[in-house]
């Protein structure tokens, strides 16, 4: 079992939607928990970190269950900009990452 | 800042050839993470630095596999013979502070093995 899971998607949306995305980790003793975002055959980017209290950016939420093990993204009022791979990464001795979700933002 | 930069950007290689992947991370960063990204798989860790010493290998694939950090400025991926299966993209990303702090990736070194 992959320490970071992800549903990969796609997931297609109209622009001005609000999309949610799950991640799962297994490592109960990871500590700190990230999105980042990936273009296009480019290197992913840390778009947030994600805290205990749940913590907001603009139209990005994000949300961490410890409990159940697992943390949200949720991305209000799509742009066509916001096309692109969100991955989740989770650290505690390493920093792993899941296999990405898939975003499609459609005029 | 330079940011974390990689050589080269793509590699064209010939199975059974020997290919030698280098990353310098950004200067002042302690810790330096070699990922392997595939559609298939993902992004996967490979072998992690922290202060030029391995501090986890058990990512790397197999013997073919090697890595070396010999200063805080520099780190190499070797792969000794190539394969097709090793193509992928290569990522190296660096961090001030272990793995719990927002790690910076170099553009990658896109591998194709034939």
């Amino acid at each position: 079992r992959k320490e970071v899971e992800q549903d990969p998607g796609p997931f297609n949306v109209p622009e001005g939607a609000t999309v949610a995305f799950n991640c799962t980790y297994s490592n109960s003793a990871s500590q700190s928990f990230f999105w980042y975002r990936q273009d296009c055959r480019k290197e992913p980017k840390l778009l947030m970190s994600v805290y205990s209290s749940g913590n907001e950016d603009g139209r990005f939420t994000a949300q961490l269950n410890r409990a159940s093990q697992y943390i949200s993204l949720l991305i209000r009022d799509s742009k066509l900009s916001d096309s692109a791979t969100y991955l989740c990464a989770v650290s505690g001795y390493a920093l792993n990452f899941g296999k990405g979700t898939s975003l499609l933002v459609t005029p | 800042d330079a940011g974390v930069i990689q050589s080269p950007r793509h590699e064209v290689t010939e199975m059974g050839q020997e290919v030698t992947l280098r990353c310098k991370p950004i200067s002042g960063h302690n810790s330096l993470f070699w990922y392997r990204q595939t559609m298939m798989r993902g992004l996967e860790l490979l072998i992690y630095f922290n202060n030029n010493v391995p501090i986890d290998d058990s990512g790397m694939p197999e013997d073919r596999f090697s890595a070396k950090m010999p200063n805080a400025s520099f780190s190499t991926l070797k792969i000794q013979p190539s394969e097709p299966r090793d193509s992928a993209v290569y990522f190296c990303a660096s961090t001030a502070a272990g793995a719990n702090t927002e790690a910076f990736f170099g553009q990658g070194t896109r591998l194709t093995v034939v």
